[in-house]
């Protein structure tokens, strides 16, 4: 099956922006999907698709999309925006619909 | 607005079955898919399977041969079993509503549990 890999933690001043990266192979043939993980906390969907948002989640966040590489893009993060992020995406081999989630970044806001 | 909520023991014995039921409130199980994903301690995210409200499946194939995911449309119900358990099965288990767009190639959970700990040990 697919791997999804995520560098394991990166740091953001307060105010500033900071992305993070998901690669894969599954990711050349469908979108990414973002989940943002507080301590204690179940999971929440942050971006979806080619850009989505749902409804609730700010728009300083966004995702992107080239090649293997699915990105994360904080713009101007806060406080309340560190946390584990992690990827998803379906997996690309075999013929059956299976998931792939990436291993997950730890985002701390300075 | 859709809530899930997981129950089921939070204490396993070594090689016994694991059984936990998610509850979906507040919308109808019909017409979606429903995954379970676990989360070990300090750990990432792992799909278990996902099962269509008509009873298709499909498993994560590292843990197929111990996994069952199966529905009851009456109850609003879905729930998971896996078989065997050890230490190693020791996490937080998720259930979640799991969305696609397949003309768009878009696959996501919009809607999650709350989890539930289940530890395995004798």
């Amino acid at each position: 099956s697919s791997e999804l890999t995520q560098d394991p933690a990166v740091s953001v001043a307060l105010g500033q922006t900071v992305r993070i990266t998901c690669q894969g192979d599954s990711l050349r043939s469908y979108y990414a999907s973002w989940y943002q993980q507080k301590p204690g906390q179940a999971p929440v969907l942050v971006i979806y698709g080619k850009n989505n948002r749902p409804s609730g989640i700010p728009d300083r966040f966004s995702g992107s999309s080239s090649g293997n590489t699915a990105s994360l893009t904080i713009t101007g993060a806060q406080a309340e925006d560190e946390a584990d992020y992690y990827c998803n995406s379906r997996d690309s081999s075999g013929n059956h619909l299976r998931y792939v989630f990436g291993t997950g970044t730890k985002v701390t806001v300075l | 607005q859709v809530q899930l909520q997981e129950s089921g023991p939070g204490l396993v014995k070594p090689s016994e079955t694991l059984s936990l039921t998610c509850t979906v409130s507040g919308g109808s199980i019909s017409s979606y898919y429903w995954s379970w994903i676990r989360q070990p301690p300090g750990k990432g995210l792992e799909w278990i399977g996902y099962i269509y409200y008509s009873g298709s499946t499909n498993y994560n194939p590292s843990l197929k041969s111990r996994v069952t995911i199966s529905v009851d449309t009456s109850k609003n119900q879905f729930s998971l079993k896996l078989s065997s358990v050890t230490a190693a099965d020791t996490a937080v288990y998720y259930c979640a509503r799991d969305r696609r767009v397949p003309a768009m190639y878009y696959y996501y959970m919009d809607v999650w549990g709350k989890g539930t700990t289940v530890t395995v040990s004798s």
